[in-house]
This record gives C-alpha cells, structure tokens and sequence, in this order.
C-alpha cells in the first residue's frame, strides 16, 4: 500500500515568508508526527496527533510554528515569517493506534531559507 | 538533554565484516527503536525492542537491549556496501508518543 508522502520535496524560500509543508499519511492511521533534522543532526520532535485529541505542542520551537489535521488525515505544518535557522529537513511520520508503535516516515521536505 | 547517545558517530568498515553501534539513554522507556536513513532523507524502520525484551534478530541484524544498564546495541553482520548510511536510536516512553532520536551513527562500508 502507499507509505507516508510529504510535499514539496524541497522548498527554497526567503528570509521572512511563509511556508506550507504538507504530509498525507497511510491510510487509517490515527497518530501523526511531525520532526525536524538539521544538518548533521538526529530527529528533533515537533508536534504529534492522536486520533481527536489535542496535539501535544510541546516541540515547536516558537510561536512562529503550528500544524493543523484535518479530517484526521492530512497535515500541514506552517512556519510564518521564516528564519535561516529554520532551515532543515521536516520528516512526517504516522502510525496505528493499536499499540504497535513502528511510526512509519515519510520522505521529507527540505526546507531551504535564503 | 533527553536524547539518547549514539557511539561511535562514525564508523568505517570492510565489506563482510560486522559492525556494531551502541545507544545509550536516561531515562526509563516503554521500547526503542533503531531506523536507517539514506542520504539525509526518509527513515526506514528496522527493529523494535521491548523494555521487557533482551534480543531481537532480523536478518543480519542483531539488536540488543540491557535496561539496568540503559544501553542497547546493533549488530549488523557480514555488512553490504549497500548498509552504508546512518543509524539512528530513537526511545518511546509508552505507546504512540514521540520517539525521542539519538544523533546518529554513519556507517561506511567500503567494498
């Protein structure tokens, strides 16, 4: 069956902008994640979905930061106002809530600030 | 910090010979995880060990878990060229959470 997909791939933007990432994950899986790899670096949490329960927020590094689900699918992480330090690669992942616990990746958007 | 360790951070190895990368952590955890990833992208999941779990085989993969000492192990024996990426640790605390990664160890093996 189809695996996690995140578009775009890469996205270069300008000191500033807004950005849009978007990550559709296997189909019937409740749980959503979103992490940041900088370069060189392991996987930094984010935020995470369970089901209809609120996101834990609690790894967004700044208020510029938020994500939303809709429809318990697809998600879309948005940074406002981009800063060069946020520049990484943003890896989706999701998984089934039957306790099995393999979060399963998606392949990643690069996110280049200029 | 409540990331895990990962030693060594690189490791270059001859084809056919077995490679081993340790992980260490903190705190106490419902599993851990170990994932490869290829050039800086998407993770593939590799194996998933229980707290209550000691050893756990999957092809040539060998992952080991000691809780009282809060360390874990990957062997990867008679290693491929096509092994050469990074590998990561990542510990859950309970089902469905965040994983929490270690920063990785490179793994080349020269053919």
């Amino acid at each position: 069956g189809a695996g996690v997909s995140q578009s775009p791939s890469n996205k270069v933007t300008e000191k500033g902008k807004d950005v849009e990432l978007r990550c559709d994950p296997i189909s019937g899986h409740t749980a959503l994640y979103w992490y940041r790899q900088s370069l060189g670096q392991g996987l930094e949490f984010l935020i995470y979905f369970q089901g209809n329960s609120a996101p834990d927020k609690s790894g967004l590094p700044s208020d510029r930061f938020s994500a939303e689900r809709t429809g318990g699918s697809v998600s879309t992480l948005t940074i406002q106002r981009t800063q060069q330090e946020d520049s990484a690669v943003y890896l989706c992942a999701s998984s089934i809530d039957t306790g099995t616990d393999t979060q399963y990746f998606g392949p990643g958007t690069r996110l280049t600030v200029l | 910090s409540q990331q895990g360790e990962e030693d060594p951070q690189a490791l270059s190895i001859q084809e056919g010979e077995n490679a081993t990368m340790n992980c260490s952590y903190k705190t106490s955890i419902n599993n851990l995880q170990w994932y490869r990833q290829n050039s800086g992208r998407g993770l593939v999941h590799l194996i998933l060990i229980r707290s209550n779990e000691r050893e756990k085989h999957s092809g040539r993969l060998r992952v080991t878990l000691d809780t009282s000492k809060k360390s874990s192990s990957l062997l990867i024996t008679a290693s491929r060229a096509a092994d050469t990426a990074s590998y990561f640790c990542a510990r859950q605390n309970s089902g469905n959470t965040p994983l929490v990664f270690g920063k990785g160890t490179r793994l080349s093996v020269i053919a």
